[in-house]
């Protein structure tokens, strides 16, 4: 069946813009996860949505990061006034959420340079 | 709190040789583990992961791994490397809720011709 998908897939935008990256998750999988990858660096976790409960926005760098997930589906990661410390690979996953051990899938990412 | 520490930043194999990648974890309960590869701008596959089940865990590409309690260990092998094992490699544990994911900083995996 069709994976977790991600747009778009490159993003340049210049310092001070706003963006907008979208992930849709595999149909059924009720949480969903955003990480943020740097060169050469690990994930880093940015927001986690479980159903209908409040995120869990603990990873979030600053204030100009938000999240929605609209319909317990569809998630938009918003950057306000970006920087270009914000460029890296954002990468979305989304889980099936049952009892204990499953995994995360994973996007292909979408690559956000800020010049 | 949960953590993951993977020993080696960067490994580097022959073609033909053992492949072993480090991982040690940090959990105050019984916690699910999981490999997670990543090759060149692509997104993460899971290669495998334990949960509570067999501790010999059989994954994709014929890498396995051994969940061991007493040593906080879940070191991923592999009999003989392939070209096509070069990649990012991840080890993450997860939280009691199975909600929540820890991961390692990766270790980058090279294999020599």
């Amino acid at each position: 069946g069709a994976g977790v998908s991600q747009s778009p897939s490159n993003k340049v935008t210049e310092k001070g813009k706003d963006v907008e990256l979208r992930c849709d998750p595999i149909s059924g999988h009720t949480a969903l996860y955003w990480y943020r990858q740097s060169l050469g660096q690990g994930l880093e976790f940015l927001i986690y949505f479980q159903g209908n409960s409040a995120p869990d926005k603990s990873g979030l760098p600053s204030d100009r990061f938000s999240a929605e997930r609209t319909g317990g589906s569809v998630s938009t990661l918003t950057i306000q006034r970006t920087q270009q410390e914000d460029s890296a690979v954002y990468l979305c996953a989304s889980s099936p959420r049952l009892a204990g051990g499953n995994e995360q899938y994973f996007g292909p990412g979408t690559r956000l340079t800020v010049t | 709190a949960q953590s993951v520490t993977q020993l080696d930043s960067h490994v580097s194999v022959s073609e033909g040789t053992p492949v072993l990648l480090r991982c040690n974890y940090s959990s105050s309960y019984s916690p699910s583990l999981f490999w997670y590869v990543q090759h060149p701008n692509k997104g993460l596959q899971l290669l495998l992961k334990y949960t509570s089940a067999a501790t010999l865990v059989k994954g994709i590409n014929g890498f396995e791994a051994e969940f061991k309690k007493s040593e906080t260990s879940f070191h991923l092998t592999k009999p003989s490397a392939h070209m096509s094992d070069a990649a990012e490699y991840f080890c993450v544990v997860s939280d009691w809720s199975g909600n929540q994911f820890y991961f390692g900083t990766g270790t980058s995996l090279t294999v020599i011709p």
